[in-house]
């Protein structure tokens, strides 16, 4: 039972910044945000996570509002590798084996 | 390192044949999982170990499924007998624990499974 809502599907143009909502709003104080995505014929990638505070790796950016119930994956600049489903996911972290994937977002990156 | 190794890439059986999915995770990891997808049901989980103890394994459709981890470096899964519905792609994924958990999973290319 997936516990967030992701649309189904988004576009962006290669080199602009591509924006991944996801809502969470019944995310508990325990439970952090994940982002997985999966290319094409190929396992899923760990991308990025976070509590509360915003976080920024190599890959992208995590914006999680005050509240918590929402939070955003930014990809600063898309390129067409990038086209992907991208799941968000809410987990317990320290006991944080148990991932369950939801449908995702599937991204198109468009020339 | 050369991440999680899975075998065989592609596998084609008749129905009612035993199937055996193989899987190398990554060195010095100490949780596995396996997961399915399908078209209908998506990416499902279903059964973890962690120091080659099987943790939770509520995603095994039923007993036709088993899996196995004979050391920290294999496991395998099992199908007898197969059937048509078991069609999909099967995932392994590994990961290490730490004082934060387990929150980065590295997968492997997957298994695809087609049931005749």
């Amino acid at each position: 039972d997936a516990k967030t809502t992701q649309p189904t599907s988004m576009d962006c143009a290669e080199g602009r910044a591509a924006n991944l909502p996801c809502n969470h709003s019944t995310i508990s104080g325990n439970e952090y945000v994940y982002w997985y995505r999966q290319i094409h014929s190929q396992g899923p990638q760990y991308i990025i996570h976070g509590l509360k505070n915003n976080e920024t790796n190599e890959m992208a950016s995590l914006i999680i509002t005050e509240d918590r119930k929402s939070s955003t994956l930014i990809l600063p600049h898309a390129t067409l590798r990038d086209t992907a489903v991208y799941y968000c996911i809410v987990s317990v972290y320290s006991s944080a084996s148990k991932i369950i994937f939801g449908s995702g977002t599937r991204l198109s990156i468009r020339p | 390192d050369a991440g999680v190794i899975q075998s065989p890439r592609h596998e084609v059986t008749e129905m009612g044949q035993e199937v055996t999915l193989r899987c190398k995770p990554i060195s010095g990891h100490d949780y596995l999982f396996w997961y399915r997808q399908t078209m209908m049901r998506g990416l499902e989980l279903l059964i973890y170990f962690n120091n080659n103890v099987p943790i939770d394994d509520s995603g095994m459709p039923e007993d036709r499924f088993s899996a196995k981890m004979p050391n920290a470096s294999f496991s395998t899964l099992k199908i007898q007998p197969s059937e048509p519905r078991d069609s999909a792609v099967y995932f392994c994924a590994s990961s290490l624990s730490g004082t934060s958990g387990t929150y980065e999973q590295y997968f492997g290319p997957g298994t695809r499974l087609t049931v005749t």
